[in-house]
């Protein structure tokens, strides 16, 4: 079946640094990526979508410049939050989709920054 | 962006007992999709059904459509400790190719 595989998947970092998370499909070429991030207790809420080889749709209210999208491949994509905050401690997942043919889910990412 | 509600948004049953959990959404879709999720951890897929299906089982899964309502529901009978979770009801739309979640049920089931 199909595997996407998330690193890392816990993260602390200080306040202001950047912190990259790397979301891969380890069986299958992934046309699409999307971005979530989850507040404890909340539900996941879409932040991006990226195509493999061009830029990442952005969701109203998500900031492109702070969370930067990168899907250079059709087996990686990768979130950066730069200039991280502890306003942006959340969990991460990443969801992938070959030829639009159903989402697979990484494990997710817990970034703590203090 | 979050597609809808669900109901409740939290839920504690004795093992045993059936769960129900709503969804309702906003716009038109594709499909609807649940989704479990274990405290801190990914997703698990569990059951999707598909705009112009009404109802679909899965081993002691039930889920319902309703599109005149834009509304759906998950049964799980006879549960077990192990259903323990949040369950998310997801849409996708007919007009973009994503997975927009609902708000999510915590679901404690008691020994």
């Amino acid at each position: 079946g199909a595997v996407v595989s998330q690193h890392p998947s816990r993260v602390i970092c200080k306040s202001g640094t950047s912190v990259k998370i790397e979301c891969r499909s380890l069986d299958f070429q992934a046309t699409t990526m999307f971005w979530y991030r989850q507040f404890p207790k909340q539900s996941l809420m879409l932040m991006a979508t990226s195509n493999e080889g061009s830029k990442a749709t952005y969701e109203q209210g998500v900031e492109k410049d702070k969370f930067l999208i990168n899907h250079a491949s059709l087996t990686l994509s990768t979130l950066t939050v730069t200039s991280a905050h502890p306003e942006d401690s959340s969990f991460y997942i990443c969801s992938a989709s070959r030829q639009n043919n159903g989402y697979t889910f990484g494990s997710g990412t817990r970034l703590t920054v203090v | 962006s979050q597609q809808g509600e669900e109901d409740p948004q939290a839920l504690s049953i004795q093992e045993g007992e059936n769960a129900t959990m709503n969804c309702s959404y906003k716009t038109s879709i594709n499909n609807l999709q649940w989704y479990r999720q274990n405290s801190g951890r990914g997703l698990v897929h569990l059951i999707l059904i598909r705009s112009n299906e009404r109802e679909k089982h899965s081993g002691r899964l039930r889920v319902t459509l309703d599109t005149s309502k834009k509304s759906s529901s998950l049964l799980i009978t006879a549960s077990r400790a192990a259903d323990t979770a949040s369950y998310f009801c997801a849409t996708e739309g007919d007009s973009s190719y994503k997975l927009i979640f609902g708000s999510g049920t915590r679901l404690l089931v008691r020994p």
